[in-house]
């Protein structure tokens, strides 16, 4: 039961341009969205999230838009550094919880 | 920086067995969690603590799980009977707020159930 999609395994951009992952979810009750980080032999790290209140978060080089009736949000990096080489994953959940359901996670690689 | 550490980081095991992973949160934070990433899966939340007390827990987490924090310092989950499909990344956390954004993720314990 995958309740939160993020169809592209893998992106590779080129450093300076626009970064942008992306992520479906199925339960309309998801209030609340987060983005997290991960690097190799690292636990993953908070980027930036966004409540269903609200349909853009913006901080520094990250902004995260969403799509209550689409039921999407993506993460756009602008512009992209090979330090943001790792794998993003998508978390939601209902009721402002911690109960977070995580995405399968796109690795995205920036190319000097 | 203040960050979550986690014992052993890495654990072979033999199935039936009881394992403890631990887990040391940043001393200033009352929240705390445990998630599982099965190798090439998802990252799954398993389970909240708050206040001495489970706050919320996920369908994986079932009998077999268990979480304690025996002192002032430190957070641990049990594993009673190791399954082959416990064989896992195991991730501890922890936050000084409920919200997601605020929770600091432990390095891992990589779990082999042989």
């Amino acid at each position: 039961d995958q309740q939160v999609k993020q169809n592209s395994p893998s992106l590779s951009v080129q450093e300076g341009r626009i970064s942008i992952l992306n992520c479906d979810y199925t339960n309309s009750m998801f209030d609340y969205f987060l983005w997290y980080k991960k690097y190799p032999a690292e636990g993953p790290t908070f980027l930036i999230s966004i409540s269903s209140i609200k349909d853009k978060n913006e901080d520094g080089r990250f902004t995260v838009f969403l799509n209550k009736s689409a039921k999407h949000l993506s993460l756009h990096i602008v512009p992209s550094q090979p330090g943001d080489s790792a794998v993003y994953f998508c978390a939601a959940s209902v009721n402002y919880g911690q109960n977070f359901v995580f995405g399968p996670g796109t690795r995205l690689s920036v190319l000097p | 920086e203040p960050e979550v550490t986690q014992t052993p980081s890495h654990q072979v095991t033999q199935m039936g067995q009881e394992v403890i992973l631990r887990c040391v949160p940043i001393s200033n934070h009352l929240y705390f969690y445990w998630y599982r990433q099965i190798l090439g899966q998802k990252v799954e939340f398993l389970v909240s603590f708050y206040n001495n007390e489970i706050s919320e827990k996920s369908e994986i987490f079932d009998d077999q799980f268990s979480v304690e924090r025996p002192d002032g310092s430190n957070f641990t989950l049990k594993i009673r009977s190791t399954k082959l499909e416990d064989s896992a990344m195991y991730f501890c956390a922890s936050s000084d707020g409920q919200g997601g954004e605020t929770q600091y993720f432990g390095p891992g314990t990589r779990l082999l159930v042989l």
